[in-house]
């Protein structure tokens, strides 16, 4: 069955220290990626997106993630976290072929330590 | 621009009762999506509007859910009568007419069922 794997529910991290988040996806084909955040009382906001093309994408607020095919991850990277980065982190793909419904991993709460 | 809006923030009703929740799409966006998130898991795709035409609902859990989009505008979603495992957030998320272009994702409704 399709699905989308994020294995750390929660991550703390010290202020300035890097990140990195893990997303696994299992799908026939590489679909399209996407990492979204949701910080409190926010919508979910896109931060970055893969669908061909360099496998490594920049996004905003610093992000960036790698698409590896062979690994069949997108995972997000942050070399300089701020206190202002926690929040929840989603990873979501969505098929290339078919309907344009996103389908998400269960997310990554992510705490910022002084 | 305005951004995707949903009302209520937050409901809390009792098993048996009936909740409508509400989605303003931001103006302009054909595409109109809902999603749910039950605690602690992922986010789950519900169904998605083109227009005023239902595209997909295979996400929908039963038939105690119904959604529409009269006008082709803002979406309601209601649960009737609710029970205790529809408890979760939900989610509205719209988008432009083009194939997989971004879904903007408003803050959610909070329904939580006594």
């Amino acid at each position: 069955a399709q699905s989308v794997t994020q294995p750390d529910i929660h991550i703390t991290v010290s202020e300035g220290a890097s990140l990195e988040l893990r997303c696994n996806y299992s799908y026939g084909a590489t679909p399209y990626l996407f990492w979204y955040v949701q910080s409190p009382g926010q919508g979910l906001q896109l931060l970055l997106k893969y669908f061909s093309g360099d496998t490594l994408v920049q996004g905003i607020k610093g992000f960036e993630a790698e698409f590896k095919r062979s690994q069949s991850s997108f995972n997000l990277r942050k070399p300089s976290v701020h206190w202002s980065d926690a929040a929840e982190y989603f990873c979501a793909v969505n098929p290339l072929f078919g309907n344009e419904k996103l389908t998400f991993g269960t997310g990554t709460r992510l705490t910022i330590i002084p | 621009e305005a951004g995707v809006t949903q009302f209520p923030s937050h409901s809390v009703i009792e098993k048996g009762q009936t909740v409508t929740l509400r989605c303003d799409p931001i103006s302009g966006h054909d595409n109109l999506y809902w999603y749910r998130r039950v605690m602690g898991k992922e986010i789950k795709f519900l169904l998605h509007f083109v227009k005023e035409s239902k595209q997909d609902e295979s996400g929908m859990p039963n038939n105690r859910f119904l959604a529409e989009r009269t006008g082709g505008t803002y979406s309601t979603l209601k649960v009737q009568p609710a029970e205790l495992e529809d408890s979760g957030v939900y989610f509205c998320a719209s988008s432009r007419m083009l194939l997989r272009d971004r879904q903007f994702f408003g803050p959610g409704t909070r329904l939580t069922v006594l």
